[in-house]
């Protein structure tokens, strides 16, 4: 069984502030791993992906991967309160189907 | 251009009916997901369609549930006989592009009473 541990929250941050999100998976057969934003009553949407081990950044967006320890994170620099969403990390299958197991989300709060 | 398009949007059906469920993939995308998000709880993987390929249905939580592919593009989810706990936020993927990442459309929020 595969899974993905998310801490479900909610993290409250003050806006202005970074804000760190943390997921450990089990599969370390996984490659690629991507950050979904999902606010209440949506469909998530993406975020970023990063499939090699270190940091990679997008604007305000950093994500953040280590395979050994089968960790990955996603910091938000300079949080806002449209960024108050529920948070999904997915790793992908490593398998032909690549289908992505999500964890069950990290609720973030951005306070004004 | 167009994202992945689903209908219905909402759904309210009785215990017991068939409901079908559509999604119209983003155009050129071979890969196609449905996914399934019931309440508090995170997106379980159905069923995997690869162009005109049979499909991997080992995600599908029992007999009830089939979908359909027609020529590489719509996809139809049928839910048989539902039930109460089949009540869920049903989504459906496509995957392609350079950086081959599943985007998701609106989903099918399906309510059985």
């Amino acid at each position: 069984q595969k899974e993905v541990e998310q801490n479900s929250g909610p993290l409250s941050v003050p806006e202005g502030a970074i804000a760190s999100l943390n997921c450990t998976y089990s599969d370390r057969g996984s490659q690629s791993f991507f950050w979904y934003r999902q606010y209440s009553g949506k469909s998530p949407e993406l975020i970023m992906f990063i499939y090699s081990n270190g940091d990679k950044e997008d604007g305000r967006f950093t994500a953040q991967l280590n395979k050994a320890s089968q960790y990955v994170s996603l910091l938000i620099r300079d949080s806002q309160p449209s960024d108050s969403a529920t948070y999904l990390c997915a790793p992908e299958e490593d398998t032909g189907r690549r289908a992505l197991t999500f964890g069950s989300g990290t609720r973030l709060q951005v306070q004004p | 251009g167009a994202g992945v398009s689903q209908s219905p949007s909402n759904k309210v059906t009785e215990k017991g009916k068939d409901v079908e469920l559509r999604c119209d993939p983003i155009s050129g995308h071979t890969a196609l997901y449905w996914y399934r998000q019931s309440l508090g709880q995170g997106l379980e993987f159905l069923i995997y369609f690869q162009g005109n390929s049979a499909p991997d249905k080992s995600g599908l939580p029992s007999d009830r549930f089939s979908a359909e592919r027609t020529g590489g593009s719509v996809s139809t989810l049928t839910i048989q006989r539902t039930q109460q706990e089949d009540s869920a936020v049903y989504l459906c993927a496509s995957r392609g592009g350079r950086g081959e990442t599943q985007y998701f459309g609106p989903g099918t929020r399906l309510l059985v009473l």
